[in-house]
């Protein structure tokens, strides 16, 4: 079936330092989705992306969809405490019936 | 507006029992979806529910049964609970659409975490 593979599975950072995460699927994506979950917490939605080649920024944070559609990645830059958590990328094919099918997260730790 | 509401928000049953769990999506959203996450875990797809009608459906046994009412409120079932269904379960809400491809952004509630004993 169609999976969506994130790495790394865990990111130690110094605080300052940039991240990023990075998400490729097994077959074209329609759109793809981010999201981040506060340990604790539940999954809050932060952006989608739909074309071949979009890049769209907030804040520090860049997001990344392939030129193919098959890939996306997920830059911060600068990380703060505050951007503890775990990011979740998720896309949505035909293939799959338009069901999300989420990668298995990259949780960002900062070091102390 | 008010967010997603899940209902009961902790909960504990021993092996062999069943639970029911509860899911009010945002006023307007048609599309429930249903997961199940585990302690260091990602998200497990357990079903999407759009206008009454199951639309995708995860990985799971049967024993995982879900419905969705005409007022898009959703409930799950776990029947012959395992020490494995120990988890928190979280429901999401989305606009959805009538055609099936559904692009909408997931708004999650705060989930029920269910320990089995």
């Amino acid at each position: 079936g169609q999976q969506v593979m994130q790495i790394p599975q865990y990111q130690h950072v110094q605080e300052g330092e940039d991240f990023t995460t990075y998400c490729n699927s097994s077959t074209t994506l329609s759109n793809i989705q981010w999201y981040k979950q506060r340990p604790g917490g539940h999954p809050v939605f932060l952006i989608q992306l739909v074309k071949s080649g979009e890049v769209k920024k907030q804040k520090r944070l860049t997001f990344q969809f392939g030129e193919a559609k098959k890939n996306s990645s997920l830059h911060i830059t600068a990380t703060q405490t505050t951007d503890v958590g775990t990011y979740f990328c998720a896309g949505r094919s035909m293939d799959s019936n338009y069901q999300l099918i989420w990668g298995a997260g990259t949780k960002l730790i900062i070091k102390p | 507006k008010a967010g997603v509401t899940q209902t009961p928000r902790y909960l504990i049953k021993t092996r062999g029992q069943q639970v029911t769990l509860s899911c009010s999506p945002i006023s307007g959203h048609r599309s429930v979806s249903w997961y199940q996450q585990t302690p260091g875990q990602g998200l497990q797809f357990l079903f999407e529910y759009f206008s009454e009608t199951q639309r995708n459906k995860g990985n799971f046994p049967g024993r995982f049964s879900g419905r969705q009412f005409s007022n898009s409120r959703s409930e799950m079932n776990v029947s012959t609970l395992e020490l494995g269904d120990s988890a928190l379960y979280l429901c999401a809400s989305s606009l959805g659409t009538s055609g099936g491809s559904n692009t909408g952004e997931l708004f999650f509630g705060e989930g029920s975490r269910l320990t089995v004993l």
